[in-house]
């Protein structure tokens, strides 16, 4: 079974510009997750998806959007990016939502790493 | 509040000795999912072992082991006969109902090197 799979691996972006991440979650999950990580601020979550609605929502400003799709894959938009965005993104996905029984573990795809400049 | 703490944030042991990452949390939530999580260098985050809160029996994979202790809500992680396979950053992790969202909460992790 192929696991989650991110794309772009890696990007550089300068401030103001928008960019776009791109999630495929394991086949058969339905809630995808979203997850900043910088070595300041650690892990934090971003938003979760299923079903093609946000589901679950962090402390992030509005720049930071997300969707899914039919087929449960999901995109993650940031908009007017700032040099504090810089990070790596996690994307995660798991059969049901945060909140579930033990079927709601997540499991992780290796990160798009984003730098500003 | 809902937190996870880590309070080692470096470790170093010797190859196949056992070691113990801690691991405390703080929720008022009644129904709750502890999580340990391993990431290595390559950035992926890998899950190990999960323990609920109305789980009676500590989880236990392979050579992972959890260590729950709900009255002092410690949530440490074991693992058995360390390999140099196991050099990676741990975290831990809280499932928990934050201003009205369900989210994963992490701590800071703990980074442990295996020496050989």
């Amino acid at each position: 079974k192929a696991g989650v799979t991110q794309t772009p691996r890696y990007l550089i972006k300068t401030r103001g510009q928008q960019v776009t991440l791109s999630c495929s979650p394991i086949s058969g999950h339905r809630s995808v997750s979203w997850y900043q990580q910088t070595p300041g601020q650690g892990l934090q979550f971003l938003f979760e998806y299923f079903s093609e609605t946000q589901r679950n929502k962090g402390n992030f400003p509005g720049r930071f959007s997300g969707r899914q799709f039919s087929n449960s894959r999901s995109e993650m938009n940031v908009s007017t990016l700032e040099l504090g965005d810089s990070a790596l993104y996690l994307c995660a996905s798991s059969l049901r939502l945060i909140g579930g029984a033990k079927s709601s573990e997540q499991y992780f795809g290796p990160g798009t790493r984003l730098t500003v400049t | 509040a809902q937190k996870i703490t880590q309070t080692q944030p470096g470790m170093f042991v010797q190859e196949k000795e056992a070691v113990t990452l801690d691991c405390t949390y703080d929720t008022s939530d009644q129904s709750y999912g502890l999580f340990w999580y391993k990431q290595p260098s390559s950035g992926e985050m890998i899950f190990l072992i999960y323990q609920g809160s109305y789980d009676e029996q500590n989880a236990t994979e392979g050579r992972y082991s959890l260590n729950f202790q709900k009255a002092r809500k410690s949530a440490n992680l074991v693992i058995s006969a360390s390999q140099l396979g196991d050099s990676a950053m741990y975290f831990c992790a809280m499932r928990a109902l934050i201003q009205g969202a369900q989210k994963l909460v992490f701590g800071q992790g703990t980074r442990l090197t295996i020496n050989p």
